[in-house]
Order: structure tokens, then sequence, then C-alpha cells
């Protein structure tokens, strides 16, 4: 079992679709994480959950909605997106200590989703 | 401005031999971290290595070896000794201490590993 799953692997929605992208991670982490990456562009940061309490929100449209049930688990639900949404969603845990240290995040290997 | 640099969109490498992937940051916290991380066509992000900016030697993993240079706000990743399986995009990454959880990546550099 990899450290952190993502489901699916691909998905083709269409623009009036609901659907929702599933993350899990085995490795006891407190804290997790939405990344959009889009080609040629850095990785984009979306949500961030520390101990299940969304802390960022970077400016992200309503029609991406996280939930993070418990700190598990972290889905990405989708609703009426657009063809620029087209992109590879990846899921990030981490455990974050107070006063710093690495806190270095482990990657789950995507979601790549097609908006037509 | 652009946190982290990376000014190679390709590079290539024979087998074997070592090659040095630039990245350059851009911070004013004191306190930081510095990441790279491979990403293989299948699209994982996979964790190699790690350097603390008040670490006062340069990080090694095996192959891999960060080439720290805080005056000049550089963390150059080396791999040595070039496998096919090193073709891949490779991503640096910064973390601020004072700004938590953000991680600010650069666009990567693609190397491909010629046999």
């Amino acid at each position: 079992e990899t450290g952190v799953t993502q489901t699916p692997r691909h998905l083709v929605m269409g623009m009036t679709n609901k659907k929702s992208l599933k993350c899990e991670q085995h490795l006891g982490h407190n804290a997790m994480y939405w990344y959009k990456q889009s080609a040629k562009k850095p990785l984009e940061l979306m949500f961030v959950y520390n101990f299940k309490e969304q802390t960022e929100n970077n400016s992200v449209p309503s029609r991406f909605s996280p939930e993070c049930p418990n700190s598990s688990h972290l889905f990405l639900h989708l609703h009426t997106l657009q063809p620029e949404d087209s992109a590879l969603y990846l899921c990030a845990s981490s455990q974050d200590r107070a006063g710093g240290g690495p806190n270095i995040q482990y990657f789950g290997a995507g979601t790549r989703l097609s908006v037509l | 401005a652009q946190k982290i640099t990376q000014t190679q969109p390709g590079m290539f490498v024979q087998e074997k031999e070592a090659v040095t992937l630039d990245c350059t940051y851009d911070t004013s916290d004191p306190s930081y971290g510095l990441f790279w991380y491979k990403q293989p066509s299948s699209g994982e992000m996979i964790f190699l290595i790690y350097q603390g900016s008040y670490d006062q030697q340069n990080a090694t993993e095996g192959r891999y070896s960060l080439n720290f240079q805080k005056a000049r706000k550089s963390a150059n990743l080396v791999i040595s000794a070039s496998q096919l399986g090193d073709s891949a995009m490779y991503f640096c990454a910064m973390r601020e201490t004072n700004t938590g959880n953000q991680f600010y990546f650069g666009t990567g550099t693609s190397l491909t590993v010629i046999p």
C-alpha cells in the first residue's frame, strides 16, 4: 500500500457534471493538501487542512469544494467545471510539528482531469 | 517575484555521468526549508532530499546531493552516476517557516538520461 492514494487516476467530465476526487493517506499525518498542476506552470496550492480544519484556501473558485472528514481522508468535490480546469490534481500529506522542522510533503500519483 | 526559479526547462545527461539541476530561491524569512522532488511520467511527486536553512552541511541522500549556497540563494541538485530511471521532471520547492504550510514550487526541469 503506497503512502498516499488517489482515486480515480483519470477522470473525464462534462461541464455540467458533478464528480469527486478522493485522497487517502496511510502515513498517520496531520495535514493534507490539494494542488493543481497545469502544463508549464508551477504547482498551485489549492487547499490545506490541519487536523481536519481548513487552514488555507488560495482564492480557489467555489466550483471546487474540499471536504476532510478525518485526518486520513480528503475529498475534492467538483461541479460546473470549465475546460481550463483540466489538469493533474495532486494530493499530499505531511506531519506538521510546532516549531518548524522539515514537514516534508508526500504526494499521491494524482488524478488527471479532463473537462470537455 | 518568483519564489523559486528553475532556469533549465530541459537537460540531457549521459548514463553514469553526473548532472546538476539549478534552483534559486527568494525569501526574506531567515528560517526556511528547501526540497527537491522527482516526477516520473506516472505523475507521482517523489520526495528526494531536504535542506534546512540553518543546516551547516549540504544534504546528501544516496546519489542525490544538494549544493546549498546560502549567500547566493541557490540550492542545486546534483545527481551522480545517472541511471535511465532518473529520466523525469525535477521540481525544487521551498517552505518558509513563517508562512506555515505554504510550499512554493518551481516550474521544473525535464531530465533525460541517454544510454
